[in-house]
């Protein structure tokens, strides 16, 4: 068990870029989430699968944003057309079961300038 | 919906000392579970302590305990002999049963000075 891991770890982009990161779970975890955390803040809810089904998407989640989890393994977060305001950490957890505990990964920092 | 505040953007405590976070929630729902995330400098969040809000006793893990008033919605964090490696930025979370969104509070910035 490696605990959840993301890449890349940083991205720098210029603004109207595509970009796309990806989060792998912890192995066997059913759910999968992605969060956003902007400096001086907590993180925010973006999307959630279980398995492959993505079940809730956040108001966050604008048509720009598109999540996917092929075979509920891995996970991709795309960003389309990336905007200045999009710059923040995007941060990745799973679970599995009915514990409710989230593990996190490292996250990916994204810089639009 | 659920909101969770953190009124204590920074704290700083010496090196053994005791020191307790604060938490407020607001929610209608009667069952959740409340945790407490650390994120350390430029390092991944990890899981402190988690309470279930159908639980009266507060829980405990090592140096680190709650104090959990259901009436009140505060869950407070407790770090006993607080260590430099307990310098991170502390994160108040809530989920209720049946939901998978974590809320998360605004954060305490908590630095150990040796």
């Amino acid at each position: 068990d490696t605990g959840v891991s993301q890449n890349p770890r940083h991205k720098i982009t210029k603004r109207g870029q595509n970009v796309t990161f990806r989060c792998d779970p912890i192995s066997e975890h059913n759910r999968l989430y992605w969060y956003r955390q902007t400096l001086g803040q907590g993180p925010e809810f973006l999307t959630y699968f279980q398995n492959e089904a993505q079940l809730e998407k956040s108001r966050l989640l604008s048509d720009r944003f598109s999540a996917e989890r092929p075979k509920g393994s891995f996970s991709t977060l795309e960003i389309q057309r990336t905007e200045q305001g999009d710059s923040a950490m995007y941060l990745c957890a799973s679970s599995y079961g009915t514990i409710y505990e989230q593990y996190f990964g490292p996250g990916t920092r994204l810089t639009v300038t | 919906a659920q909101t969770v505040t953190q009124s204590q953007p920074e704290m700083s405590v010496q090196e053994a000392e005791t020191v307790t976070l604060s938490c407020t929630y607001d929610t209608s729902e009667s069952n959740y579970y409340l945790f407490w995330y650390k994120q350390p400098p430029s390092r991944q969040m990890i899981l402190v302590i988690r309470q279930e809000a159908y639980k009266q006793q507060n829980a405990t893990e090592n140096r680190f305990s709650v104090n959990f008033q259901k009436a009140a919605k505060s869950f407070s964090l407790k770090i006993s002999d607080s260590q430099l490696g307990d310098t991170a930025m502390y994160f108040c979370a809530f989920v209720p049963f049946g939901n998978e969104k974590l809320t998360f509070g605004t954060g305490t910035r908590l630095t150990i000075i040796p």
